[in-house]
């Protein structure tokens, strides 16, 4: 069955702290991968978008997330995260359903930056 | 703001009724999906409407239904509401139905069933 795991599921650092969040997906096809983030009572807005390419991809907001196939993983970092970091992030994965697409959420990593 | 407009923002009601959810998508945008954001069982898929036509469904209960409209716009409408239709809705919406193009979402409709 199609899924996306997120390893952590809550995650405190401090200001000035690298963060890196983990995210494996189970899909036997070509995946188009995504993160998400929440801020707190507001929707979901687009970090980055994996489609094809270079395995790196560079977000908004000085986020990154890595692509390794071999893996079937898509890492998310910051290596200096901030106060405003605080959120809720998802990764998901652009999955065939029926003659269209979902996407198939993680549960969620829910990250407090600490001043 | 991601162009998606979801009204209401809040909607409290009571077991047993029915309520429509709106949903217009960023302006040329052909799809619009829906989800479910609760607690316990996080973001599930819902639908999703491509150019007036269904083209994906998820985890949806045969009490809940939609459409997309010629203007683009779509109705979630959820009846006989149970306690555990509590939940966050979710609309969004992408230029194409053929998962190359990110969805952006909506605020949001929080749905309370007392």
């Amino acid at each position: 069955a199609q899924s996306v795991s997120q390893h952590n599921h809550h995650v405190i650092l401090s200001e000035a702290a690298s963060l890196e969040l983990g995210c494996n997906y189970s899909y036997g096809g070509t995946v188009n991968l995504f993160w998400y983030v929440q801020y707190p009572g507001q929707h979901l807005q687009l970090l980055l978008k994996y489609f094809s390419g270079d395995p790196l991809v560079k977000g908004i907001k000085g986020f990154e997330a890595e692509f390794i196939k071999s893996k079937f993983s898509f890492n998310l970092r910051k290596p200096s995260v901030q106060w405003s970091d605080t959120a809720e992030y998802f990764c998901a994965v652009n999955a065939v359903k029926n003659s269209g697409y979902a996407l198939n959420f993680g549960k969620g990593t829910s990250l407090l930056v600490t001043p | 703001d991601s162009g998606v407009t979801q009204t209401p923002k809040h909607l409290i009601t009571a077991t047993g009724q029915r309520v429509t959810l709106r949903c217009s998508p960023r302006s040329g945008d052909l799809s619009v999906y829906w989800y479910q954001q609760s607690l316990d069982q996080g973001l599930q898929f819902l639908i999703q409407y491509y150019n007036g036509e269904e083209r994906a469904k998820g985890n949806i209960l045969e009490r809940f239904s939609a459409q997309q409209f010629p203007d683009l716009h779509s109705e979630l409408n959820l009846s006989s509401l149970e306690l555990g239709d509590s939940a966050l809705y979710f609309c969004a919406s992408s230029l194409t139905g053929d998962g190359n193009q990110p969805q952006h979402f909506g605020d949001g409709t929080r749905l309370s069933i007392l």
